[in-house]
C-alpha cells in the first residue's frame, strides 16, 4: 500500500532531551516536507526537501533539523526540545514538482514537551 | 501575518444543502491553490486544486472558485453529506512549488 509512515504516533518527553521523529514513504517521491499543526494556525511548514541531500527551511525552522540521505526517509530531529514545540507534526511527500502536486500526508505525531 | 486565512473556524449545514467554505490570501505571487480535508487522527488528504489561470474547477460534488482580483477562493460542496464532516484547509503555493502555505482550517459539520 502506498503510504507515508511516521513514528512514533505519540511522544511525551522532557525539555532538552534530544528526539527524532521518523518519516518514510514507499512511493519513490522526490519531494518531502514536515509541518506542524497548531490550533488556529493551520499547518506551518518546518523544512522541505526537493531531492536527496537537498533540504531547505520552511516558515518555522527554528529548533528543528532534518536530513535526506535516502529518497524514502526524511527524519525530523529536535536537538533540545522546548515546551513551545508541543504540537501535532505531519510528514508529507509529493510525486511531482513539489507542492503543486497533491501532498500525501502521514497520520501525524503528537508531541508533548514538558 | 498569515498569508492565507480562513475566517470561519466552523460551519454547520444540513445534509443535502450546499456547504460553502471560504479562503482569502494576501500574496499575489501565489500561483496554485489546493483544498485538503482532514478527519480526526488522520493526516490531511487532497481534495481539489485550481491553477491561477482558471477561475473554476469541478470534481463531482466539489467545486473550487478562484477570484484573483479579490484574492479569494471558495469550496462548494453540493449536496453535503454527513461523511463530509471534517476540517478543511485551503493552501496556496508559488510557481516554484517548494513551499505550501495553509490557512487555519474550517470545521464543517453536516447534520443528518
Amino acid at each position: 500500500e502506498a503510504q507515508v509512515t511516521q513514528n512514533p504516533r505519540y511522544l511525551i518527553t522532557v525539555t532538552g532531551k534530544k528526539l527524532t521523529v521518523t518519516c518514510s514513504q514507499n512511493m519513490n517521491h522526490e519531494y518531502m516536507s514536515w509541518y506542524r499543526q497548531d490550533p488556529g494556525l493551520g499547518l506551518r511548514q518546518i523544512y522541505y526537501s526537493m531531492n536527496v541531500e537537498v533540504t531547505d527551511k520552511g516558515d518555522v525552522p527554528e529548533g528543528y533539523k532534518v536530513s535526506r540521505k535516502e529518497k524514502r526517509n526524511f527524519p525530523l530531529i529536535l536537538e533540545s526540545p522546548s515546551p513551545n514545540q508541543t504540537s501535532l507534526y505531519f510528514c508529507a511527500s509529493s510525486p511531482g514538482q513539489g507542492t503543486n502536486s497533491p501532498l500525501h500526508f502521514g497520520n501525524g505525531t503528537r508531541l508533548t514537551v514538558t | 501575518d498569515q498569508q492565507v486565512k480562513q475566517n470561519s473556524p466552523s460551519l454547520s449545514v444540513q445534509e443535502g444543502r450546499i456547504s460553502i467554505l471560504n479562503c482569502d490570501y494576501t500574496n499575489s505571487m501565489f500561483d496554485y491553490f489546493l483544498w485538503y480535508k482532514k478527519y480526526p487522527a488522520e493526516g490531511p488528504t487532497f481534495l481539489i486544486s485550481i491553477s491561477s489561470i482558471k477561475d473554476k474547477n469541478e470534481d463531482g460534488r466539489f467545486t473550487v472558485f478562484l477570484n484573483k482580483s479579490a484574492k479569494h477562493l471558495s469550496l462548494h460542496i453540493v449536496p453535503s453529506q454527513p461523511g463530509d464532516s471534517a476540517v478543511y484547509f485551503c493552501a496556496a503555493s508559488g510557481w516554484a512549488g517548494n513551499m505550501l502555505t495553509f490557512g487555519g482550517g474550517t470545521r464543517l459539520m453536516v447534520k443528518p
